[in-house]
């Protein structure tokens, strides 16, 4: 299995740019999350999903949008890019909601 | 929402003592307390857990107490290695059990 996988690894986007950072899972979980991470104020849940077609906002969801049409992907969407949206992103998954998550290997994005 | 308290935000131990993590958190529905290493440039990784209906977990050197009533958990490392040192973080389950709240985590530096 290769877990929960991210791409891109690191991406720098200008200002009003929108993208999209992909994560998948290969252990059929249900749950699946996204958190960014920011220097001194942990982890934070942006969106999370409870099952394939289910979505619900976290503790940050402004500025993105997720959707899940699939078990085993969940990608995250940057609408129109700020340099308050520089941080770490890590999507997460497991098996029956947000118990004993794995993470994947995270994406660095810098918007300039 | 959940209010995740952590304390030191940095610790340092020598070689082979122990090392003690706090953390306090607001809500009393909470009921799921995981723990979480993250070395540098690394992923999250879980650790230990613990769920409310249970005061204390042990895994080899790891431990984990929960004291319901005061509304705080705290991670015990005895017989510290360098191999410790890494960033920790404590989570607290929603109300909803959807979801869990980061603390801002510790950066333990064990010296050999």
């Amino acid at each position: 299995n290769a877990g929960v996988t991210q791409t891109p690894k690191f991406q720098v986007l200008k200002t009003g740019q929108s993208m999209t950072l992909q994560c998948a899972q290969d252990m059929n979980h249900e749950y699946m999350s996204w958190y960014r991470q920011d220097p001194g104020m942990g982890l934070r849940l942006i969106h999370y999903s409870v099952g394939a077609g289910i979505t619900d906002q976290g503790e940050v969801p402004n500025g993105y949008n997720v959707s899940r049409s699939t078990t085993e992907d969940f990608p995250l969407r940057l609408l129109s890019a700020a340099p308050s949206q520089t941080s770490v992103y890590f999507c997460a998954s497991s098996k029956d909601g947000p118990y004993e998550q794995y993470f994947g290997p995270g994406t660095r994005l810098t918007v300039t | 929402g959940e209010n995740v308290e952590q304390h030191p935000s940095t610790l340092s131990v020598q070689e082979g003592d122990s090392a003690v993590i706090k953390c306090t958190y607001s809500d009393s529905a909470s009921n799921y307390f995981p723990w979480y290493k993250q070395e540098l440039g690394k992923r999250p990784q879980l650790i230990i857990d613990i769920r409310s209906n249970v005061g204390e977990k042990k895994d080899q050197r790891i431990a984990v107490t929960l004291n319901k009533t005061a509304k705080h958990f705290s991670l015990h490392i005895t017989e510290t290695q360098p191999e410790d040192s890494a960033v920790y973080f404590c989570a607290a389950s929603s109300n909803t059990g959807n979801q869990f709240y980061f603390g801002t985590g510790t950066s333990l530096t064990v010296i050999p």
